[in-house]
């Protein structure tokens, strides 16, 4: 079965700061992998998803199938980054299910 | 589009109640979720619905929980009768054709005293 782990269920960096959010997956197929995020008071919403190979508010994502890793990172931390990062695995095709991380909780500092 | 919409926000009741909760997904999206979200556990995908059919249950706790999708524009997750542990916040999320992404609802907190 599928799993996706985020080790780090809280970080807290400095406004200016790199960031780094770790995900890590077991499948046995080629998943599709994406962030989701949660920011106060809102609903939870994608972030970017690997297939896109975007940027999305400075934020990036690549996938190393070797480690089995999807890395969320972003060079300079803003407040407004503040927010819970959930990291998911679909297994592709016609199967639209997703298995989520249990999140981090990303506090930027000022 | 008011997006995903769940009712009601927040619910109290009392151990052995049986408790509703309900779904309106976006407009022309064919597939809906029901997840749950604790601290011990994180966000868990409890049954899902393709075309108003019944994809993948796997995640229903147990007989308790029961899920329907009578047309397009309605699901309801269904708790018979409600335990303490089954306090969390459930989502609905749904998603349409063509992209792989899940749009979610506010959420229903559920507090079972």
């Amino acid at each position: 079965a599928q799993r996706v782990t985020q080790p780090e269920k809280l970080l807290s960096v400095f406004k200016g700061a790199p960031v780094e959010l770790k995900c890590n997956y077991s499948y046995s197929g080629s998943p599709e992998l994406f962030w989701y995020v949660q920011y106060s008071r809102q609903r939870l919403q994608l972030l970017l998803r690997h297939i896109s190979r975007e940027s999305i508010k400075g934020f990036t994502a690549d996938l190393n199938k070797g480690e089995t890793s999807f890395h969320l990172k972003k060079p300079f931390a803003q407040e407004e980054d503040s927010a819970m990062y959930y990291c998911a695995l679909s297994e592709g095709g016609s199967n639209y299910k997703l298995t989520f991380g249990k999140g981090t909780l990303l506090t930027v500092n000022p | 589009d008011a997006g995903v919409i769940q009712s009601p926000r927040h619910e109290v009741t009392e151990m052995g109640q049986e408790v509703t909760l309900r779904c309106k997904p976006i407009s022309g999206h064919n597939s809906l979720f029901w997840y749950r979200q604790t601290m011990m556990r994180g966000l868990e995908l409890l049954i899902y619905f393709n075309n108003n059919v019944p994809i993948d249950d796997s995640g229903m706790p147990e007989d308790r929980f029961s899920a329907k999708m009578p047309n397009a524009s309605f699901s309801t997750l269904k708790i018979q009768p409600s335990e303490p542990r089954d306090s969390a916040v459930y989502f609905c999320a749904s998603r349409g054709t063509g992209v792989n992404e899940q749009f979610f609802g506010p959420g229903t907190r559920l507090t079972v005293l």
